[in-house]
């Protein structure tokens, strides 16, 4: 496996499911994000993780929680979703969080929530 | 404020005519870079270039070119002799200096590439 990976990449879950998504890269990065990416809106930044402590927090309601392990790997858990939370989720990588540290994006989660 | 405007929601061309996709971005930094990404029905976001606010240098990458321009706030890309491999969304992104260490990058909407045989 190359760049970065998400599992599952469809997901259909209903309100009161908890489920997870998963990101890996294999880039030996230190940096990893999740983004939301919902229709006809630009792609919102909700995590930022480097070294595995959470840098950045985008006001992200609490039926998300992200985990991350070690460097290469990141989870998004999800519980008690609103429709409203269908979207793409993708995750991203970096060297670091500097301005100048290139984002490398996974092929994303579609996620859909009954 | 720190934004970035892509006006172009859709653009629809015929394959081989060259198109530009238009980006102009806000922001008070001195310092700051600018992304350009594509983004294929597969859903995965693919890094094309990356260009520091100093370096108003235009660049060729094959039929890729981008013309960068300060005074203007615009960071514009053209694709030449456009194939229907270059139909996906297309998003320009901006990373200002003064974000600090939280890789923050603010993305346009997005302009959806449609070129058709």
């Amino acid at each position: 496996e190359t760049g970065v990976t998400q599992t599952p990449r469809h997901l259909v879950m209903g309100m009161t499911n908890k489920k997870s998504l998963k990101c890996e890269q294999h880039l030996g990065h230190n940096a990893m994000y999740w983004y939301k990416q919902s229709a006809k809106k630009p792609l919102e930044l909700m995590f930022v993780y480097s070294l595995e402590e959470r840098v950045e927090n985008n006001s992200v309601p609490s039926r998300f929680s992200p985990e991350c392990p070690n460097s290469s790997h990141l989870f998004l858990h999800l519980h008690t979703l609103q429709p409203e939370d269908s979207a793409l989720y993708l995750c991203a990588s970096s060297q670091g969080t500097l301005p100048t540290d290139t984002q490398y994006f996974g092929p994303g989660t579609r996620l859909t929530v009954l | 404020a720190q934004k970035v405007t892509q006006a172009q929601t859709e653009i629809s061309v015929v394959e081989k005519e060259d198109v530009t996709l238009d980006c102009v971005y806000e922001t008070r930094d001195t310092t700051y870079y600018l992304f350009w990404y594509k983004q294929p029905p597969s859903g995965e976001l693919v890094f094309l270039i990356r260009r520091n606010s100093f370096d108003e240098q235009n660049e060729i990458s094959g039929r890729y070119s981008w013309n960068f321009q300060k005074s203007t706030s615009s960071f514009n890309f053209t694709i030449t002799a456009s194939q229907v491999v270059d139909s996906a969304v297309y998003f320009c992104a901006l990373s200002p200096h003064g974000s600090g260490n939280t890789g923050k990058l603010i993305f346009g909407q997005g302009t959806t590439l449609q070129v058709k045989p």
